[in-house]
């Protein structure tokens, strides 16, 4: 079963603009994970929060969490048309390692 | 670094038909994933293998699919017979404790059609 749901399921914007996607889950966390799938390059690791944090940035990537709402959100800056690719947040809960994946956000950015 | 290898890419079947999928994951990564991705869905863990023992088989479909992870390296994930239903992309993936935050490492995946 899923964990998570992204928003919006679709995106689409023009290269140089700002992209955000959400995530809610439903269960405390240890950490929450966002990845990144397109065809070239199958499923990638981004980002990892962990439950006590707020905020990460990673180049153009800034993450936040909030534990209280449950939520995440995904904020890509200056996007490319590279980004253009299926985003998915993934929720660690108890001891495993074991990642528990939302439906995703299609991002696709236009020239 | 070679990343975590996977075959075939692509295995077209009829239902009723057996089919096995092999991965090899980073070298000195200990332990291993498969998931299974449906089309427009996020992938869902299938089995979690900590060296050769499995450690989280519960959403695996015991009475078709069986995996393996001989001397903890390389694995082999089985379906016998497919249904029509088994159509999906079968990741693999890796990580280790030794690797900040226990990342998991994915590979391309084997796209199944079960026709």
């Amino acid at each position: 079963s899923q964990q998570g749901e992204e928003d919006p399921q679709a995106l689409s914007i023009q290269e140089g603009e700002n992209a955000t996607m959400n995530c809610s889950y439903k269960t405390s966390i240890n950490n929450l994970q966002w990845y990144r799938q397109n065809s070239g390059r199958g499923l990638v690791h981004l980002i990892l929060i962990r439950s006590n944090e707020r905020e990460k940035h990673s180049g153009r990537l800034r993450v936040t969490l909030d534990t209280s709402k449950k939520s995440s959100s995904l904020l890509i800056t200056a996007s490319r048309a590279a980004d253009t690719a299926s985003y998915f947040c993934a929720t660690v809960t108890g001891g495993g390692n074991k990642l528990t994946f939302g439906t995703g956000t299609q991002l696709k950015v236009e020239l | 670094e070679a990343g975590v290898v996977q075959s075939p890419r692509y295995k077209i079947i009829e239902k009723k038909q057996p089919v096995a999928f092999w991965c090899n994951p980073i070298s000195g990564h200990n332990t291993l994933y498969w998931y299974r991705q449906n089309l427009g869905q996020g992938p869902e863990l299938l089995i979690r293998y900590e060296n050769e023992e499995a450690v989280d088989d519960s959403q695996l479909p015991k009475d078709r699919f069986s995996a393996e992870r001989l001397k903890g390296v390389d694995s082999t994930l089985k379906i016998q017979p497919a249904e029509l239903g088994d159509s999906a992309v079968y990741l693999c993936a890796s990580s280790s404790q030794q690797v900040s935050y226990n990342e998991q490492f994915f590979g391309p995946g084997t796209r199944l059609t079960v026709l």
